[in-house]
């Protein structure tokens, strides 16, 4: 059985930093991409970053790019979201999912996590 | 990034059929890419409901079905069920400089 189980979430200041960890089980975790998403509470997703299987490509979404750092630990099965300069616009549920099909990445997101909430306040 | 334009609601009665649209541009459904749906009952994590255009992994109802056109797609829900109360979202690629995964504005359905 796939399981995808985040941690790390909490309540930070503006400007601190925040890693978030994502351990993957019941599949191969280096033959998939892994993603980001994140949900504001009350409304929708957002993809936030994704990493190929190997772990050699990032892509991040314009509105964390130069502040989030996406990795991965294929030896350990774990992702992780790694954010700096946090604002109060980051605060959100943050959801770790596995690609569908490949190790590139852009299909469908077949499973994901029960999420880990992120609060930036003062 | 982009984002794909769904209705904010719809609703329907028992047994009946709803359907969510879900518009995007050339840059992403337009560009010929895939579209996925996914179901989130409220504070859940979402749930891949139908992936590439039309089709239901295993365990998913077949009163769920879905079709994609152009620069749109939509997902049907026949014979309505309680237990299908919950956002929907769409999501697709965006092929432009800098995108990826695109998704729906998301729809609350409501069983009345």
């Amino acid at each position: 059985e796939v399981q995808l189980l985040e941690s790390g979430g909490g309540m930070v200041q503006p400007g601190g930093s925040l890693r978030l960890s994502c351990a993957g089980s019941g599949f191969t975790f280096s033959k998939y991409s892994m993603t980001w998403v994140r949900q504001t509470p009350g409304k929708g997703l957002d993809w936030v970053s994704d990493i190929s299987g190997s772990g050699g490509r990032t892509y991040y979404a314009d509105s964390v790019k130069g502040r989030f750092t996406i990795s991965r630990d294929n030896s350990k099965n774990t992702l992780y979201l790694h954010m700096d300069s946090l604002r109060v616009e980051d605060t959100a549920v943050y959801y770790c999912a596995k690609d569908g099909i490949s190790s590139s990445g852009g299909y469908e997101l077949d499973y994901w996590g029960q999420g880990t909430l992120v609060t930036v306040s003062s | 990034q982009s984002v794909l334009t769904q209705p904010p609601s719809v609703s329907g009665a028992p047994g009946q059929r709803v359907t969510i649209s879900c518009t995007g541009t050339s840059s992403d459904i337009g560009a010929g890419n895939d579209v996925h749906w996914y179901q989130q009952v409220p504070g859940t994590a979402p749930r891949l409901l139908i992936h590439t255009n039309k089709n239901r992994p295993s365990g998913v109802p077949d009163r769920f079905s879905a079709s994609k056109s152009d620069i749109s797609a939509s997902l049907a829900i026949t014979g309505l069920q309680a237990e299908d109360e919950a956002d929907y979202y769409c999501q697709s690629y965006d092929s432009s400089l800098g995108g990826r995964y695109v998704f729906g504005t998301g729809t609350r359905v409501t069983v009345l």
